[in-house]
């Protein structure tokens, strides 16, 4: 079993729905970073995360530390959104390295 | 700034021959590191490094070495290069540590055959 899971693997949706990733973890972390790999395949970091949430814009990132969860969540969706979400965690007891999930395959239509 | 440069975009190797991928940044990030990318799976962590002279071992380092004698450059060399080799590679880089927001390369696609 992967110490990252994120579901769904795939996700389509109409224009201007919301969206919601989910990020599951099995160990404990001490930070969690959102990252989003465009079509061509450039990745940029959304958010990192400890506790709490964040909002950048349209996007609201959630991490339950309790629960090993975290939530990216999508406001007014818009087909430039289409992209593949991924998250990944530093372990606790682990050096400065992350763990990726295998990523969410995001296509928003017009 | 460029950011995380990497080159080359593309390369096509013969299984045996070895090759260097290049990784540059000009943001004066002391955390550098090496990934590859494969269909079905995650980012997997090749190497790391938290400062210039200092380089560590990620999760799938066999048949990969790398060295830090600058703050900007992170080359990624392949001794011996085998179609299990054949990837997406990227390089990103951070202020001194993992939990910083990170910066990636575009990366290079390599092709062994």
């Amino acid at each position: 079993k992967n110490e990252v899971e994120q579901s769904p693997q795939n996700l389509t949706a109409q224009e201007g729905e919301f969206i919601t990733i989910n990020c599951s973890y099995s160990v404990g972390i001490s930070a969690l970073h959102w990252l989003q790999q465009h079509p061509g395949g450039g990745i940029v970091s959304l958010f990192m995360l400890s506790s709490g949430k964040k909002k950048h814009g349209r996007l609201i990132a959630t991490i339950n530390i309790q629960e090993k969860h975290s939530s990216l969540h999508i406001t007014a969706s818009h087909p430039r959104d289409s992209a593949v979400y991924i998250c990944a965690v530093r372990l606790i007891q682990g050096a400065q390295k992350l763990v990726f999930g295998q990523g969410t395959r995001l296509t928003i239509n017009p | 700034n460029a950011g995380v440069t990497q080159t080359p975009k593309f390369q096509v190797l013969k299984t045996g021959q070895s090759m260097t991928l290049q990784c540059a940044q000009d943001m004066n990030h002391e955390y550098m590191s090496w990934y590859r990318q494969d269909p079905g799976m995650g980012l997997r962590l090749i190497h790391y490094s938290v400062g210039a002279g200092i380089t560590d071992q990620g999760e799938v380092p066999n048949g990969y070495n790398v060295s830090r004698s600058t703050t900007e450059d992170f080359p990624l060399r392949l001794l011996s290069a085998a179609p299990s080799q054949t990837s997406v590679y990227f390089c990103a880089s951070s202020h001194w540590d993992i939990q910083e927001t990170q910066y990636f390369g575009p990366g290079t696609r390599l092709l062994v055959l």
